[in-house]
């Protein structure tokens, strides 16, 4: 699976779009992008995934750029309640890798009022 | 609702003495996994299971023992716990969409700690 860089930390008002940025310039041509969020020792939890279009859904919007090297996590209007740790991973889909997913040390999100 | 449980959640235990956590789904998954959380060093998976009576080593197996006799749950079997497998303990289970494309669920943790 391709490496993944993520900025440390970040903050962000809430009610102000929260953009997450997360670097894979080795990546190929069949791997996806995935985040996933973890909320303060829960588990974890899928947030969205892509391949090379835009991606949209009810929690957030992902934008990979045409080289696919670096992509950007969207939350429109962040709240209290979206503080946590974002993970950018990206691998390969299919039976191999179902079983696992491989986290790296994310970014944290710190919304305040 | 659909949902991945773990039990217990919270456990303190002595070096030594054999412990399972338990962790069942219903969601008719097909995989499952174990993943261990250390600060400083993220989510490392312990052991996954592609289906009933097929399991396979993670990155970090060792002192750690799995079984899946049942596709609905998948138990994490600690013969002699230490001090050094004190953590935070997540369960995982997922199977393919109609795309193809494979969502983890994860329980709610277990924080074990061994003394």
């Amino acid at each position: 699976d391709a490496k993944t860089t993520q900025p440390t930390s970040m903050d962000c008002a809430e009610g102000r779009a929260a953009n997450l940025p997360c670097n894979h310039s080795t990546i190929s041509g069949n791997e996806y992008v995935y985040w996933y969020r973890q909320i303060h020792s829960q588990g974890p939890q899928y947030i969205i995934h892509g391949l090379k279009n835009n991606e949209t859904n009810e929690m957030a919007s992902l934008i990979i750029t045409e080289d696919r090297k670096s992509s950007t996590l969207i939350l429109p209007h962040a709240t209290l309640r979206d503080t946590a740790v974002y993970y950018c991973i990206v691998r390969v889909e299919w039976a191999g890798t179902a079983s696992k997913l491989t986290f790296g040390t994310g970014t944290r999100l710190q919304v305040t009022l | 609702e659909a949902q991945v449980t773990q039990n217990p959640r919270y456990l303190i235990t002595v070096t030594g003495k054999k412990l399972t956590v338990t962790c069942s789904q219903n969601m008719n998954h097909e995989y499952m996994s174990w993943y261990r959380q250390d600060p400083g060093l993220g989510l490392r998976q312990i052991y996954y299971s592609m289906n009933v009576e097929v399991t396979d080593k993670g990155d970090v197996p060792e002192g750690y023992k799995v079984s899946r006799k049942e596709k609905r749950n998948f138990p994490l079997i600690l013969e002699s716990p230490s001090p050094n497998q004190t953590s935070l303990y997540f369960c995982a289970s997922s199977a393919s969409d109609r795309r193809g494309f494979y969502e983890q669920y994860f329980g709610p943790g277990t924080r074990l700690t061994v003394t």
